[in-house]
């Protein structure tokens, strides 16, 4: 099982530019998440899906973010116009139906907004 | 809002040396607490506890659950080197199906 797949590992962007990064998730996981991490902040949900379907995006910071989940396997977080302090590590995790715990992260996306 | 407060926020120690991480939770409809460790990369899963008094174990690491006076303790006896890393705890709770985390514990093993 090749576990969650994140794109692109590393991204450097200046203000104003869109980001998109990408998750794919493990094979038969039906809930998928993204966090960002800061030092500040530590670990933040910034929103999370069912089936596909968002069921919590309370912690999407404002509408530059957002995400999307077209098909069962695969999730984008978008945000557009970035700005510097969107600069996190952005983890996408993913976990199996019926199970009450644990996530399946990603290796996450390092994004700087200069 | 659920809560998750981790203790102390940095460690360090000499190898050998035994520590306790602590994690303390308000959570609604709590369903169970996990802790992950998280080196360079993504958080990778150790324990997840749902009972309260049973100490779940793998190897030098320890963790137990006291769902009465809402914490958890991670144990590592005989440090080594390679355990430093952050430790995350998070918990569980009916609403939203989601999994709150504490801000970590750096933990820092000298030779």
């Amino acid at each position: 099982d090749a576990g969650v797949i994140q794109s692109p590992r590393h991204e450097v962007t200046e203000m104003g530019q869109e980001v998109t990064l990408r998750c794919k998730l493990i094979s038969g996981h039906n809930s998928l998440f993204w966090y960002r991490q800061t030092m500040m902040r530590g670990l933040e949900l910034l929103i999370y899906f069912n089936n596909n379907v968002p069921i919590d995006d309370s912690g999407m910071p404002e509408d530059r973010f957002s995400a999307k989940m077209p098909n069962a396997s695969f999730s984008t977080l978008k945000i557009q116009p970035s700005e510097p302090r969107d600069s996190a590590v952005y983890f996408c995790a993913s976990r199996p139906g019926g199970r009450s715990g644990e996530l399946f992260f990603g290796e996450g996306s390092r994004l700087t907004v200069l | 809002e659920d809560k998750v407060v981790q203790s102390p926020l940095s460690l360090v120690v000499h190898e050998g040396d035994t520590v306790t991480l602590n994690c303390s939770y308000e959570v609604t409809n709590f369903r169970s607490l996990l802790w992950y460790k998280q080196e360079k990369k993504a958080p990778t899963f150790l324990f997840m506890l749902t009972s309260s008094g049973i100490e779940k174990k793998s190897g030098r690491l320890s963790s137990i659950l006291d769902k009465k006076e809402l914490f958890s303790i991670l144990n590592i006896t005989a440090t080594q080197t390679g355990d430093s890393a952050v430790y995350l705890c998070a918990v569980l709770g009916n609403a939203g199906n989601m999994l709150t985390f504490g801000g970590g514990t750096r933990l820092m093993v000298k030779p």
